[in-house]
C-alpha cells in the first residue's frame, strides 16, 4: 500500500463547478500536511498547508482528519486556470522532514 | 531572493557518463531533498539532508550520491548514467519547523530534465 493515496483522475469539470479531492495516508506519525499544485512540466508549488482545524484560502478549503488519516481539498467556483495536477503531501519530522507525495489528481476545467 | 536554483535545466548524457546536478538555495533552509519524477510514478525521493554534513537515503537512492558541505548547496551526482535514470529531477528545501506545518512547506527548483542515451 502506498504511504499516501489520492483519488484517481482525471477530473473533468465545467467552469464554476465545485470539486473535491481526497487523500489518505498510512503513517500515523505524519505530522504536517500540504496540498501542492503542479502544472504540466513545471515544478510543484505549495498551494496550502492543511491544519487540524481546517483552513480556507479564497476558493480553496482544506480539511484534515487525523483519526481517519484523511485529507481533503475543496475547490469552489472552478476557473480555467485551476487546471493542473494536485498533489497531496505529508511531511514526517521524525524521518528528517521527508515529504511523501501522493500520485496526484489531474484536474481539467472546461469552458 | 533566488529561492532554489537548479542547474543545468536540460542535459543529455551517454550511458556510463557521470555528472553532477547542482542545487543551491538562499533561504537558509535546513532541509534539502532530491526527487525524480517519471510519468505514472509520481515524485520519488532520492536523497535528503537535514543539515550541513548530514544526508540520508530516500526511496530510490541507487546510482546517486549526495553531499551537503554547506547549508546552501546540495549537489546530486550520477555515478554512471543509465537509461533508467532518464527523468525530471527536482531539488527542494524547507525550514525544519516545529511540526505545525505553518511556513514549513518545501520550495522546489524548476527542475533538470535529464536524458540518458
Amino acid at each position: 500500500r502506498k504511504e499516501v493515496e489520492q483519488d484517481p483522475g482525471p477530473f473533468n469539470v465545467p467552469e464554476g463547478a465545485t470539486v473535491a479531492f481526497n487523500c489518505t495516508y498510512s503513517n500515523s506519525a505524519s505530522q504536517s500536511f500540504f496540498w501542492y499544485r503542479q502544472d504540466c512540466r513545471k515544478e510543484p508549488k505549495l498551494l496550502m498547508s492543511v491544519y487540524s482545524s481546517g483552513n480556507e484560502d479564497g476558493r480553496f478549503t482544506a480539511q484534515l482528519n487525523r483519526a481517519s488519516q484523511y485529507i481533503s481539498l475543496l475547490i469552489r467556483d472552478s476557473k480555467l486556470s485551476d487546471s493542473a495536477t494536485y498533489l497531496c503531501v505529508v511531511k514526517n519530522y521524525n524521518q528528517g522532514g521527508k515529504l511523501i507525495f501522493g500520485q496526484g489528481t489531474e484536474l481539467s476545467v472546461k469552458p | 531572493n533566488a529561492g532554489v536554483t537548479q542547474t543545468p535545466k536540460f542535459q543529455v548524457l551517454k550511458t556510463g557518463q557521470s555528472m553532477t546536478l547542482q542545487c543551491a538555495q538562499d533561504m537558509n533552509h535546513e532541509y534539502m531533498s532530491w526527487y525524480r519524477q517519471d510519468p505514472g510514478m509520481g515524485l520519488r525521493l532520492i536523497h535528503y539532508s537535514v543539515g550541513a554534513g548530514i544526508t540520508d537515503q530516500g526511496e530510490v537512492p541507487n546510482g546517486y550520491n549526495v553531499s551537503r558541505s554547506t547549508t546552501e548547496d546540495f549537489p546530486l551526482r550520477l555515478l554512471s548514467a543509465a537509461p533508467s535514470q532518464t527523468s525530471v529531477y527536482f531539488c527542494a528545501s524547507s525550514y525544519s519547523g516545529t511540526g505545525t506545518g505553518r511556513g514549513e512547506g518545501y520550495t522546489f527548483g524548476s527542475g533538470t530534465r535529464l536524458t540518458v542515451v
